[in-house]
């Protein structure tokens, strides 16, 4: 199987740039998309096809994908920001998740 | 604006089956994929398997023995069924769209899920 692999937490301090990291083998072969989820709510796509902002998505939101890792970047961040973010792929036609960040904002 | 929304009970026995309905709005179900995903208490999203409007599914190997889903295109909903269930199989589930674009999948449209507990 599949596995993609996230730091468990990532801080941030409030206006400065927040990056989140996901590693799969060979992962830049892969399209990557991401996912932002607030306390109590289900997830929300933020990134999709590694770099692709879906409509309402803040340009402060960016997405790259290369060699074996994938990077969400949230520039300028806000508390707003605060969630658990997900990166997830196809491995054939099966759906895999990272195990999640946690973005703390300072 | 496509909305999803699961119901079905929100306890379940051990070695019982449970079963969810996703019902869309705001758009059909043809043409597309559907799916589910589940979410323990406190910990990561686990994608469970999809179907099409056509019937044909895909589901994760770890569950494939106990899942079936299905489509009912008269009412515009699919449903989950999972067999045998223990507590590990306690979480939120949510349903979502499947949607396609340039050569790739992602999940674009989410019900707000619905809680699960594996109880007798």
């Amino acid at each position: 199987s599949y596995d993609l692999t996230q730091p468990l937490s990532v801080s941030v301090a409030l206006g400065q740039t927040a990056r989140i990291t996901c590693g799969g083998d060979s992962i830049g072969s892969k399209n990557v998309h991401w996912y932002q989820q607030k306390p109590g709510q289900a997830p929300v796509l933020v990134i999709c096809r590694d770099s692709h902002r879906p409509s309402g998505i803040p340009e402060r939101f960016s997405g790259s994908n290369s060699g074996n890792t994938a990077t969400l970047t949230i520039s300028r961040a806000q508390a707003g920001d605060e969630a658990d973010y997900y990166c997830q792929v196809w491995d054939s036609s099966t759906g895999v998740f990272g195990g999640g960040t946690k973005l703390t904002v300072l | 604006q496509v909305q999803l929304q699961e119901s079905g009970p929100g306890l379940v026995k051990p070695s019982e089956t449970l079963s969810l309905t996703c019902t869309v709005s705001g758009g059909s179900i043809s043409n597309f994929y559907w799916s589910w995903i589940r979410q323990p208490p406190g910990k990561g999203l686990e994608w469970i398997g999809y179907i099409h409007y056509s019937g044909s599914t895909s589901y994760i190997p770890s569950l494939k023995s106990r899942v079936t889903m299905s489509v009912d295109m008269s009412k515009n909903q699919f449903s989950l069924r999972l067999s045998s269930v223990t507590a590990a199989d306690t979480a939120m589930y949510y349903c979502a769209r499947r949607y396609y674009t340039s050569g790739t999948y992602f999940f674009d449209y989410w019900g707000q899920g619905t809680l699960v507990t594996v109880s007798s």
